[in-house]
């Protein structure tokens, strides 16, 4: 079974710049998460999809993220402008129920 | 306070040494409960899932006490390759099904 698939694995962007991570999740599986883990943290919630609605999004800083989930299977997080402070490992994840299967992360930095 | 805490450590330990993690969580609402291994500049992976009457795999065995709101990881016989990072996670439902990852504990086996 293909296990959930992440790219770029690596970013370096100017601050102010755009970027866009994208995610394909376990087949079958309807829940999706994207995570942001900083280093010496665990990873930390900004948006979970149930298929292609987004049912929490509240730790999510609107100002400059945004996601999509179209027809419920792939998903992208995209930062516009990325700030220093973003600089971070990016974890998209996907459940049918019984844990959390992630991918092996985007880690951006922010110069 | 927190909603998932934990003692990030290092725990320093001999091989062979029996090593144990705590977990506290604050909601007590929350339902399910997983222990996550996070190798340096990977992503988490499932360890074992924590049930009420306690659950055994091999040389580790979790403990949920839900009248202290805490979960244990017991480690027994260490070997040089648990070193790593361990991660609880505590899932509350109310609508959202949401997991919330501890910061981890970092344990490091030395011969």
């Amino acid at each position: 079974e293909a296990g959930v698939v992440q790219s770029p694995r690596y970013k370096i962007i100017e601050k102010k710049q755009p970027v866009a991570f994208w995610c394909n999740p376990i087949s079958g599986h309807n829940t999706l998460y994207w995570y942001r883990q900083n280093l010496g943290q665990g990873p930390e919630l900004l948006i979970r999809y149930e298929n292609e609605e987004a049912v929490d999004d509240s730790q999510l800083p609107k100002d400059r993220f945004s996601a999509e989930r179209l027809k419920g299977v792939d998903s992208t997080l995209k930062i516009q402008p990325a700030e220093l402070g973003d600089s971070a490992v990016y974890l998209c994840a996907s459940s049918s129920g019984q844990g959390y299967t992630f991918g092996s992360g985007t880690r951006l930095t922010v110069v | 306070r927190k909603e998932v805490e934990q003692d990030p450590g290092p725990f320093n330990v001999p091989e062979g040494a029996t090593v144990a993690f705590n977990c506290t969580y604050s909601n007590s609402a929350s339902q399910s409960f997983f222990w996550y291994r996070q190798d340096c500049r990977k992503e988490p992976k499932l360890l074992m899932s924590v049930y009420s009457s306690g659950n055994e795999d091999g040389r580790f065995t979790a403990q949920l006490n839900r009248a202290s709101q805490y979960i244990s990881l017991l480690i027994r016989d260490s070997k040089l390759s648990d070193s790593a990072t361990y991660l609880c996670v505590v899932t509350r439902s109310g609508g959202s099904y949401i997991p919330t990852f501890g910061r981890g504990t970092s344990l490091i086996v030395h011969p």
